[in-house]
Order: structure tokens, then C-alpha cells, then sequence
């Protein structure tokens, strides 16, 4: 497609299941970028890869979170034994190229709700 | 560390008027500012951007904003507000030696009939 997908749309997942959510950029955006938004709020930064690379990842708010990216497209953010403060829309973006005057194309995000 | 500020949670502007959304920001090195809307459960949509340059920025949907470096602020603008400009505005800001972009809590614009 012409956008980023996001997959699931929406995941409903009990206290302490693991989780896996699925993005696929643009076809040829070399950034990759995940960000949590919680209700109200706006997307704060979780991590970011440069092709297959993981450059940045201080935004993970625990060991419990995870991102890869292996062949540089597709990206999955795994979140293990998930915690009712997990709830929250996850978006993904991807923008052409490394450099600041690149925009970011987001997705439509998933929205995670912790039982 | 670089941070966003939009001072207002919600605007409210008569259709057909001029609108403003603040933002100011603060970073350390050279400041890559960014507008983005956001429909409900949609992701979030770029408007504009400043780089460099001419400190007005023209961008979508007939939206605008002003750079204004001692001020540090970035306000967004129409002219001339639509009903459907009604949705929630993020201001966004990356620092010169960063890659990742940190963003305001939004601005809800509601354009009224």
C-alpha cells in the first residue's frame, strides 16, 4: 500500500499475556520509529531504527518492551507480561531517509487495551 | 533536553475567522519544527515544517506558522477557518543533533458552524 499499515487495528490482551504488534512502513523508508500515546496525550518516543539497526531505544519504558526490525522493512514491537499502564495507542512512522527535515508518515496505530 | 509546549488544550474559533494554535519549544542545538493533525483513530498527519529560511511556512490545507527564534515559538495559522480544520494539532520539535522527534500534548481546534 501507499501508507504505513499497522496490525492488529485493535488488540485486547489480559494482565500479564504477551503482545506483538506488527508495522509496515513505506516501501524504500530507511527510519523507522515507534511511539506510545496514551488517552490525551501526545506520542511519546519509544525507539528507532535506521534500516535493520536499532539506534536509538531510550524511550522503552521497560525490559519488558521490545522492537526488531531484521530485514529492514517490517518492525514488530513486542511488549511481554503486559501491565494495565500498557494501555495506549501505538503508532508507528517511517520517513525516507536519515536527516532532520524529514517528515514522519505515521500509521493509523493500534490500540492496546490491558484487561 | 528538548521539550514542546502548547499552552492551550483546546481552541475554539467561528468558521470563516482567523485561527492561531501556540506552540513554543526549547532545545539546545538548532531547533527542526514540525505541525501535524490528527483525526480521530486516525494517525497523525504532517502539515509543515521549519528548517531553515524564511520564517513563515507554508504548508496544507491552506495552514501556516510563524517561526520566531526569540520567542522560541512556532504558532500555527489560517486565515480563514474551516468546519473541517475541527481535530487535534501537534506541535513537534527535533533537536539539530537528534533523530527523534519530541511532541507537544495537542491542541484540540474546534471550528464552530
Amino acid at each position: 500500500g501507499a501508507g504505513v499499515s499497522q496490525s492488529p487495528r485493535y488488540k485486547v490482551a489480559k494482565r500479564g499475556q504477551d503482545v506483538a504488534l506488527r508495522c509496515d512502513p513505506i516501501s524504500g523508508h530507511v527510519s523507522l520509529f515507534w511511539y506510545q500515546q496514551a488517552l490525551g496525550q501526545g506520542p511519546e518516543f519509544l525507539t528507532y531504527f535506521q534500516n535493520e539497526a536499532q539506534l536509538d531505544k531510550s524511550g522503552l519504558p521497560s525490559d519488558r518492551f521490545f522492537a526488531e526490525r531484521p530485514e529492514g522493512s517490517v518492525s514488530t514491537l513486542k511488549i511481554q507480561r503486559t501491565q494495565q499502564e500498557d494501555s495506549a495507542v501505538y503508532l508507528c512512522a517511517s520517513s525516507l531517509a536519515r536527516g532532520n527535515n524529514q517528515p514522519q508518515h505515521f500509521g493509523d496505530g493500534t490500540r492496546l487495551s490491558i484487561l | 533536553a528538548q521539550s514542546v509546549a502548547q499552552p492551550e488544550d483546546q481552541v475554539n474559533v467561528a468558521e470563516g475567522n482567523p485561527l492561531t494554535v501556540k506552540c513554543t519549544y526549547s532545545v539546545s542545538g538548532n531547533p527542526y519544527l514540525f505541525w501535524y493533525v490528527q483525526y480521530p483513530n486516525r494517525g497523525l498527519q504532517f502539515l509543515l515544517k521549519y528548517i531553515t529560511g524564511d520564517n513563515l511556512v507554508k504548508g496544507s490545507y491552506g495552514f501556516e506558522a510563524e517561526f520566531n527564534k526569540s520567542q522560541t515559538s512556532f504558532h500555527l495559522k489560517k486565515p480563514s477557518a474551516l468546519v473541517s480544520d475541527s481535530a487535534l494539532y501537534f506541535c513537534a520539535v527535533r533537536d539539530g543533533g537528534d533523530d527523534k522527534i519530541i511532541f507537544g500534548k495537542g491542541t484540540r481546534l474546534h471550528i464552530l458552524p
